[in-house]
């Protein structure tokens, strides 16, 4: 099995863009798709990118999704952040093993 | 609008077996060749993958805890099912069930249950 490693936290602040990366350790990390929930404090996940940088249907265009296979990870960017999107995001992919969650990053938007 | 929901005993005890239910509405569970998953959480900790299941039977696991999991389905009540054995306090989690957006376990979980606490203890 691989592991996806993500920052612990980051912060920003209002109207600005923040980037959360999310490191494949083994394996190509255009091997399998990469999705990103949103995991907001007594909540259940949802999705925000699915399939590295799709956008499910309700989820704004502020948030996107790239891969660099030079570097083997995935990013999830989001735009023009308001305090509504201060939530845990994890990123989550798959191989010949299973579903593999990365642990999590802290989004602090103040 | 589908909707998951997670049942089960509030607490279980250290070296017995957990089990969970989750009941699917809105939408039949042989509908389009999902497959169905369950993951968790532990307290103030990140998500896990325990395994996943197709209505016709067939299951993928997380290897780590293969050894000690067993995911069923009744298609007949439209549920899914996770037992997990020789549970320790490192099982105290949040479990959620959710579906797979396809037909393989490598999509994306589209719709999840709320999730439910389990303590061990």
């Amino acid at each position: 099995n691989f592991m996806l490693t993500q920052p612990h936290s980051v912060s920003e602040s209002p109207g600005k863009t923040v980037t959360i990366s999310c490191t494949r350790s083994s394996g190509s990390i255009a091997s399998n798709y990469v999705q990103w929930y949103q995991q907001r404090p007594g909540s259940a996940p949802t999705t925000v990118i699915y399939e590295d940088n799709e956008r499910p249907s309700g989820v704004p265009n502020r948030f996107s999704g790239s891969i660099d296979s030079s570097s083997s990870s995935a990013s999830l960017t989001i735009s023009g952040l308001k305090t509504e999107d201060e939530a845990d995001y994890y990123c989550q992919s798959y191989d010949s093993s299973g579903l593999v969650f990365g642990g999590g990053t802290k989004l602090t938007v103040l | 609008q589908l909707q998951l929901q997670e049942s089960g005993p509030g607490l279980v005890k250290p070296s017995e077996t957990l089990s969970l239910t989750c009941t699917v509405s809105g939408g039949s569970i042989t509908n389009n060749n999902y497959y169905w998953g369950w993951i968790r959480q532990p307290p103030g900790k990140g998500l896990e993958w325990i395994g996943s299941i197709h209505y016709s039977g067939n299951t993928y696991y997380d290897p780590f805890l293969k050894s000690r999991v067993t995911i069923s389905v009744d298609t007949s009540k439209n549920m899914f099912f996770l037992k997990l054995s020789s549970v320790t306090a490192a099982d105290t989690a949040i479990y959620f069930c959710a579906r797979h957006g396809g037909n393989t376990p490598e999509y994306y979980f589209d719709y999840w249950g709320q999730g439910t606490l389990v303590p061990v203890s």
